[in-house]
């Protein structure tokens, strides 16, 4: 298996919802990422998971909530939400995420596209 | 703060001409340089690059790193309109930082 896989492909969700975004990999990758991307613009980096601690958290507003059950799950709970999250957001896992990995390739989901009302 | 810049934005050609794009970068602590294609969704792999001068090459897709100046460009030769995507640069610091990206239409 050489996928990530993530659920749901396309949601809809009110600004008083509590909602959340799932990703998967069977790889033994052992770093996972959540990226947020806008229309024509690149992916940008919100949160690294590195052997299912948080290792990096670019400021993301507090209203996304990441959680790493296990080494092949990551999740990104979503409340409270704004019209401006809406996006494309897209889970990567790589093998490590030690600082032995700068020369790991990334392998990304198909996305889950969120649009907030 | 870290920085990748790609050029062009965009690109327009016909189905057999060969396309350069460019990324150059800024950042402290470089790791490695790592060429991404995004159709509709996931961004695909392409190349990743870590030394400077050796051309990684496959079909008609290439790609070069200087790491004295800060820059590395992707080759697509005879192109064919499959190859209409955005083209994303992306530099491995202690995360994967994307560039602008380029967006090639290529036209039959």
């Amino acid at each position: 298996d050489t996928e990530v896989t993530q659920t749901p492909k396309h949601l809809v969700m009110g600004m008083t919802n509590k909602k959340s975004l799932k990703c998967e990999q069977h790889m033994g990758h052992r770093a996972m990422y959540w990226y947020k991307q806008k229309a024509k613009k690149p992916p940008e980096l919100m949160f690294v998971y590195s052997y299912e601690k948080l290792s990096i958290n670019e400021s993301v507003p507090s209203r996304f909530s990441p959680e790493c059950p296990n080494s092949s799950l990551l999740n990104l709970h979503l409340h409270a939400l704004q019209p401006e999250d809406s996006a494309l957001y897209l889970c990567a896992s790589s093998q490590d995420g030690g600082p032995s990995s700068g020369a790991n390739v990334l392998t990304f989901g198909a996305g889950s596209r969120l649009t907030v009302l | 703060e870290d920085k990748v810049v790609q050029s062009p934005l965009s690109l327009v050609v016909h189905e057999g001409d060969t396309v350069t794009l460019n990324c150059s970068y800024e950042v402290t602590n470089f790791r490695s340089l790592l060429w991404y294609k995004q159709e509709k969704k996931a961004p695909t792999f392409l190349f990743m690059l870590t030394s400077s001068g050796i051309e990684k090459k496959s079909g008609r897709l290439s790609s070069i790193l200087d790491k004295k100046e800060l820059f590395s460009i992707l080759n697509i030769t005879a192109t064919q309109t499959g190859d209409s995507a955005v083209y994303l640069c992306a530099v491995r610091t202690d995360k994967l930082i994307f560039g602008t990206g380029t967006r090639l239409q290529v036209f039959p």
